[in-house]
Parts: structure tokens; sequence; C-alpha cells
């Protein structure tokens, strides 16, 4: 199935700092969503973004559906402790059959 | 709010035997997705619905699991049986699966463990 190259992998950083995480495909996307998943839980959806170049934002939370259609961004302002988890990117192809495709996730510390 | 129903939570089973997840998607969702995920790893589709079809099972190890979705609603994922190896999370997502809604979301997922 599609890969999706999400980095970085993993991320220790300060309270109070910026984040931010990338995901590319190979192919084009429709769709573009961001998760985040706590230990034990299901990923819950953060952002979805419909349309090449479209910039949403969810609280300190911002995605960008990138122009070429095969990557997106996920910034977060103002890191705080709760932040902490895995973030992960998934996105529909332009076959139709609404084939969800995931990233690797990136792990997020936040360092009171 | 509507949210995706699954059962049980925690799961613990003893190789070899049978086991079933259950998954109650959102109401009106046509597209319903099977994941496991590996403690720390990435999440491995194992089989999608629309509606009552399958769209997709590439990935869903045929001699032991099985999934159906009998009336297009609710689901239920089955491993028979059960290897050491399947310990994992199973989380089922729902969306409804039309352009420009193709937003998929997840239940708190079934914790198996294999002894």
């Amino acid at each position: 199935g599609q890969q999706l190259n999400q980095s970085p992998q993993s991320m220790f950083i300060q309270e109070g700092e910026d984040v931010s995480m990338n995901c590319t495909s190979s192919s084009i996307f429709n769709t573009w969503l961001w998760y985040k998943q706590d230990p034990g839980e299901g990923p819950v959806l953060l952002i979805a973004l419909y349309k090449a170049g479209e910039l949403t934002s969810n609280g300190r939370l911002t995605a960008q559906f990138g122009i070429t259609r095969k990557d997106s961004f996920l910034n977060i302002s103002a890191s705080i402790p709760s932040d902490v988890g895995i973030y992960f990117c998934a996105g529909t192809d332009q076959t139709g059959a609404n084939n969800l495709f995931f990233g690797t996730g990136t792990r997020l510390t936040v360092i009171p | 709010e509507a949210e995706v129903a699954q059962s049980p939570r925690y799961k613990i089973t003893e190789k070899s035997q049978a086991v079933a997840f259950w998954c109650d998607p959102i109401s009106g969702h046509a597209t319903l997705y099977w994941y496991r995920q590996i403690l720390g790893q990435g999440l491995e589709l194992l089989v999608q619905f629309q509606d009552e079809s399958v769209v997709d099972d590439s990935q869903l190890p045929k001699d032991r699991f099985s999934a159906e979705r009998l009336k297009g609603v609710d689901s239920t994922l089955k491993i028979q049986p059960a290897e050491l190896g399947d310990s994992a999370m199973y989380l089922c997502a729902s969306s409804r699966g039309v352009r420009g809604d193709t937003e998929a979301f997840f239940g708190q997922g079934t914790r198996l463990t294999v002894v």
C-alpha cells in the first residue's frame, strides 16, 4: 500500500517551544488528516484538510495541505505538557476508494 | 456526541483459542476500517468495508482472521486460532466515505493479549 513518510520520528522539546512535523506521499492525495494518540487510546482527529494550499488551525495547532498535494505539515505553538503523545498524519489518495493511509508517527515529549 | 464503539476494551486469551472483537461505527458512516497496532508501532490496515462489501483485505491474514459487516452497520473481527504474535491493539474507525468528507473517527480500541 501507499507509504507516507513522516518526520521527525521523535522530538524532545521544552515546554513553551513550537513544534513542526511533516508528512510526504509518493502520489497525489485528496485529503490530509492529522491525529494525536495518547497511550492506550485510539487516535483522535485534530485537523482535516481537503484543498491544496489550505491552512487550517485548531487552537494552538495549524496544519497545511501542500501545494503539490503530496505533503502536509503540522505545527504546534507554545507546547504544553499535555501535548505529549504520538502524532500521525493520514490521507486518502485519488483512487476514490477511501483508502486511508497512515504515516509512521511522530512521538512528542514535552519537558516541563 | 456520536462516537465509534468497540468492545471489549481488553481481552486476554490463550494461544490457539478463538477471539472476537466488535465495532459499532458512527451512524451513517458507510466506510469502516479495522487496524492493528503493535505496541509502539504504526497502524496496519487489516480490512476496509464500504457498506457491507469488503474494499480491501489484502493485509488480512486470512488463514486465521475473518471480518464481516453483514448489514453494513456494525462489524466483527475474529481470530481463530490466536497466536502470541497477535497481541496488539485492534482499532476500528469509520467515515462517511464521500468526497469532501473522508474524516475517519476511531474507537478506543481493543487491547488483545495472547498468552
